[in-house]
């Protein structure tokens, strides 16, 4: 059975560091692209980029290019998102992903999410 | 402002059949048959319901259907049951052709009531 067990929530502030981890499991890890998706709350959802474990060819939204980094543990099977440093407007739910074999854009498991938030 | 347009709300009554459009561009769903669905509801992760625009992952029942026309996709739910009320969010693809590396963009969401 796949699954994507994402870290903790985390109470962070302005300027700080953070890095959020997903455990993939049931899979072979190194053979699908898995990546991270934002919800604020109580808004839409964003895709942020996505990672090839097996290779760390790593695709970013424009929107996210240059604000995060996303990297690959081939030996812990962990993808992780990281900021240098955060900002208010990184509050939100942050999913981790996998996806679809065969496909492009298709999530086809979630993460539990981790919720970020962020105080000025 | 998300990349694909859905209408914020639909509703509809129990058993009734109601359809949400996505609307993108030739870049996006226009260019290819990668379009996704997928089923919020309130506090916990979104849930695949269609890819590849009309096909279904195991368990998820058939009266959730897709399809697409030229720029614009639709999920029609039939028979609609109370357990259907939630947020569905459209998905797409994108080219990168033209030097957008926006692989992949979202529909801004439609809350469906079942009245």
């Amino acid at each position: 059975e796949v699954q994507l067990v994402q870290s903790g929530a985390e109470v962070k502030k302005a300027g700080e560091s953070l890095k959020i981890s997903c455990k993939a499991s049931g899979y072979t890890f190194t053979s699908s692209w898995i990546g991270w998706v934002r919800q604020v709350p109580g808004k839409g959802l964003e895709w942020m980029g996505f990672i090839y474990p097996g290779d760390s060819d790593t695709r970013y939204s424009p929107s996210f290019q240059g604000q995060v980094t996303i990297s690959a543990d081939k030996s812990t099977t962990t993808a992780s998102l990281q900021w240098s440093r955060l900002k208010a407007s990184d509050t939100a739910v942050y999913y981790c992903v996998r996806v679809r074999d065969g496909d492009y854009s298709d999530f086809d498991y979630w993460g539990q999410g981790t919720l970020v938030t962020v105080s000025s | 402002q998300s990349a694909l347009t859905q209408p914020p709300s639909a509703s509809g009554s129990p058993g009734q059949s109601v359809t949400i459009s996505c609307t993108g561009s030739a870049s996006d769903i226009g260019f290819s048959n990668y379009v996704s669905w997928y089923q919020q509801h309130p506090g916990k992760a979104p849930k695949p319901i269609i890819y590849q625009v009309t096909k279904r992952p195991s368990g998820v029942p058939d009266r959730f259907s897709g399809s697409k026309s030229g720029n614009t996709a639709s999920l029609t739910v039939s028979g609609l049951q109370a357990e259907d009320e939630a947020d569905y969010f459209c998905s797409s693809y994108r080219s990168s052709y033209g030097g957008n590396n926006n692989r992949v963009v979202f529909g801004g969401g439609t809350k469906l009531t079942v009245l």
